[in-house]
């Protein structure tokens, strides 16, 4: 079965810096990966995806990911941190079946950036 | 805008009283998915249906069920919620045309059990 591990439930930033939010992954099969980003009582809503045409995917709002096979790892990452960043992040492994493709999610990490 | 809409927001029912959650799309998607998403946890699977075929998951208690009368619809009942039922439910869709995409989301129910 497919899984995702994401490392570290909370992450605290300044506005400004560097985000850097941890997924790796589990996969006998080339993976198909997702971040998606919930805000408070929100549903959620995709940052990216990776369906293997490119290592380095660019997503919403700045953000990007970069498939590391070698270390089975799609890590998210944003140069510079707003405050309005500040959501919980779920990395995401589809397992495609005939009966149509499912979403394993990660245990999500919350987000704060301080001012 | 095209899009995955669920109603209410927020429900509170009483234990053991039945209730339904509702979901439509305007995105024509074949598959719809319903994931329970517990306090600060990840969203799970409960069941999902490709077009009328439905599929449940192994560990998804007998009671919930669902029902998809036609492509737009989707319903989550829950028979006799229990306080461990409440949680925000959240409904999605996807096109698996080629190759997999992604799921698209509605804003989610949240459930209250007094």
């Amino acid at each position: 079965a497919q899984s995702v591990t994401q490392l570290g439930s909370h992450v605290s930033v300044s506005e400004g810096a560097l985000v850097l939010l941890r997924c790796n992954y589990s996969s006998s099969v080339p993976p198909y990966l997702f971040w998606y980003v919930q805000y408070p009582n929100q549903g959620l809503q995709l940052l990216l995806k990776y369906t293997s045409a490119a290592t380095l995917v660019k997503g919403i709002n700045g953000f990007e990911a970069e498939f590391k096979k070698s270390e089975t790892s799609f890590h998210l990452t944003k140069p510079s941190a707003h405050m309005s960043d500040a959501a919980e992040y779920f990395c995401a492994v589809s397992e495609v079946r005939t009966s149509g493709s499912r979403l394993t999610f990660g245990e999500g990490t919350q987000l704060t950036v301080n001012p | 805008d095209a899009m995955v809409i669920q109603n209410p927001r927020y429900q509170v029912t009483q234990f053991g009283k039945p209730v339904t959650l509702s979901c439509s799309q305007t995105l024509n998607h074949n598959v719809m998915y319903w994931y329970q998403q517990k306090s600060s946890q990840a969203p799970k699977l409960l069941f999902h249906y490709y077009d009328k075929d439905f599929n449940n998951e192994a560990d998804t208690p007998d009671n919930f069920q669902s029902r998809r009368p036609n492509t737009s619809f989707c319903f989550l009942d829950i028979r006799s919620p229990g306080l461990g039922d409440a949680a925000m439910y959240l409904c999605a869709t996807s096109s698996p045309t080629g190759f997999v995409t992604e799921a698209f989301f509605g804003q989610g129910t949240r459930l209250t059990v007094v």
